[in-house]
């Protein structure tokens, strides 16, 4: 099976842009939760999506927003960049159900923010 | 209350050693304690994991020994290998799809 799949790896945005980051789960996982690394805060949960719906949700602001298709993908947007918003994003996929499942993360988006 | 303390922050340890990496959590609703490794330029990926009912879990060098009244668990890599040179989170859970993540120990194994 193919593993989690994020486009793109690397982008450059200027602050005050916006960008759109996308995650395809491992075929028949249907929750994807992404995830923010910096080296200050490490890594921190952004939100999670199940069946088109978010399902948690971190202590980020609404300038991070995300959805789910009906084929499982997920992307997620940042508007109005700042400069601490220069991380990278993980996306990680599960099957989603009730049970405590294991999460696989892919590669990750690496934004830069000038 | 949400948090998970990771220590130490880096380690060095000889090859052929125990490398050993602590965690600790303070809400106990937290019922899944996994274990990732991030090589540099990767996501993180799962090594191993462990829920409260159980005090210590083994796959291959790799073990978790969990202390459920000192809201505590640990790591040990036995007969630590250049290429477990990697850095290590803990991790920790609820019924839910969010991860709760130490901040990473960062692990050196000299030849």
């Amino acid at each position: 099976k193919a593993g989690v799949t994020q486009t793109p790896r690397y982008l450059i945005k200027t602050r005050g842009q916006q960008v759109t980051l996308s995650c395809s789960p491992i075929s028949g996982h249907r929750s994807v939760s992404w995830y923010q690394q910096t080296p200050g805060q490490g890594l921190q949960f952004l939100f999670e999506y199940f069946s088109e719906t978010q399902r948690n949700k971190g202590n980020f602001p609404g300038r991070f927003s995300g959805r789910q298709f009906s084929n499982s993908r997920s992307e997620m947007n940042v508007s109005t960049l700042e400069l601490g918003d220069s991380a990278l994003y993980l996306c990680a996929s599960s099957l989603g159900g009730t049970e405590i499942e294991t999460q696989y993360f892919g590669p990750g988006t690496r934004l830069l923010v000038l | 209350q949400q948090q998970v303390k990771q220590s130490p922050q880096s380690l060095i340890v000889q090859k052929g050693g125990i490398s050993i990496i602590n965690c600790a959590y303070e809400n106990t609703a937290f019922d899944y304690f996994p274990w990732y490794q991030q090589f540099p330029g990767k996501g993180p990926a799962l090594l191993i994991a462990i829920r409260p009912d159980v005090s210590e879990k083994k796959e291959g060098r790799f073990t978790i020994s969990f202390n459920k009244s000192a809201k505590q668990f640990s790591l040990h890599i036995m007969d630590s290998q250049p290429g477990d040179s990697a850095t290590y989170f803990c991790a920790a859970s609820t019924h839910t799809g969010k991860l709760i993540f130490g901040q990473g120990t960062t692990l050196q194994v000299k030849p």
